[in-house]
């Protein structure tokens, strides 16, 4: 079975510093990776995946990622925070065998809080 | 591209009473959506797999008498929670597929 682990719950940053959100997996075969954010009452917003090539992968609003297979991590990172990310950011896998369909496994979420 | 949208938005009916929430894929067709649940300050529970055309899948632990899904077109599947209950006030959030899934905004129901 697969798993998804966001081991905090809320990170704190000032505006401007660096961002990281972390997130560990596990799946028995290949992953495909997601990051996903979530304002107050909304559904989720497609940030960015990772499917296959680069490690790096860059995505919407000036974030990336980076996958690392030898530690299972795909940590959300963002150079420089603004107050507008505050939100509720989701790592989420799918496992990329035909049987598991289109199911993603959601992290716990972490909160994320920039202040001015 | 690639839009969802869910109808209502939000919803306030009294116990006792059904309540049906709506997931339309506007810009793709969508043989899979799926529906989820979420708590307040907690993770995305996946309820079922929504299969246009057939039965939907439920997650162990949801009662399908209770949560009925129906996928009537390729960009349509409905969630109606029968004989609503305080408890089963929280945020609903479906999701269509197009090789990836895509979201939508979300319904909050609230039981009185």
């Amino acid at each position: 079975a697969q798993s998804v682990a966001q081991p905090e719950d809320q990170v704190n940053v000032a505006e401007g510093n660096p961002l990281t959100v972390k997130c560990t997996y596990s799946v028995s075969g290949n992953p495909y990776l997601f990051w996903y954010v979530q304002y107050p009452n909304r559904g989720l917003q497609f940030l960015l995946k990772y499917i296959t090539g680069d490690n790096l992968v860059k995505g919407s609003y000036g974030f990336e990622a980076e996958f690392n297979k030898s530690q299972t991590s795909f940590h959300l990172k963002k150079p420089s925070a603004l107050v507008s990310d505050s939100a509720l950011y989701f790592c989420a896998v799918r496992e990329t065998i035909k049987a598991a369909g289109n199911k993603l496994t959601f992290g716990g979420g972490t909160r994320v809080l920039v202040k001015p | 591209g690639a839009v969802v949208s869910q109808h209502p938005s939000w919803v306030i009916c009294k116990s006792g009473t059904s309540v049906k929430i709506e997931c339309r894929s506007l810009d793709f067709q969508a043989t899979t959506m799926f529906w989820y649940r979420q708590f307040p300050k907690q993770s995305l529970m996946l309820m079922a797999t929504s299969n246009e055309g057939s039965k939907a899948t439920y997650e162990q632990g949801v009662e399908k008498d209770k949560f009925l899904i129906n996928h009537a077109s390729l960009t349509l599947s409905t969630l109606t929670v029968t004989s609503a209950h305080p408890e089963d006030s929280s945020f609903y959030i479906c999701s269509a597929v197009e090789h990836e899934q895509y979201f939508g905004p979300g319904t909050r129901l609230t039981v009185t």
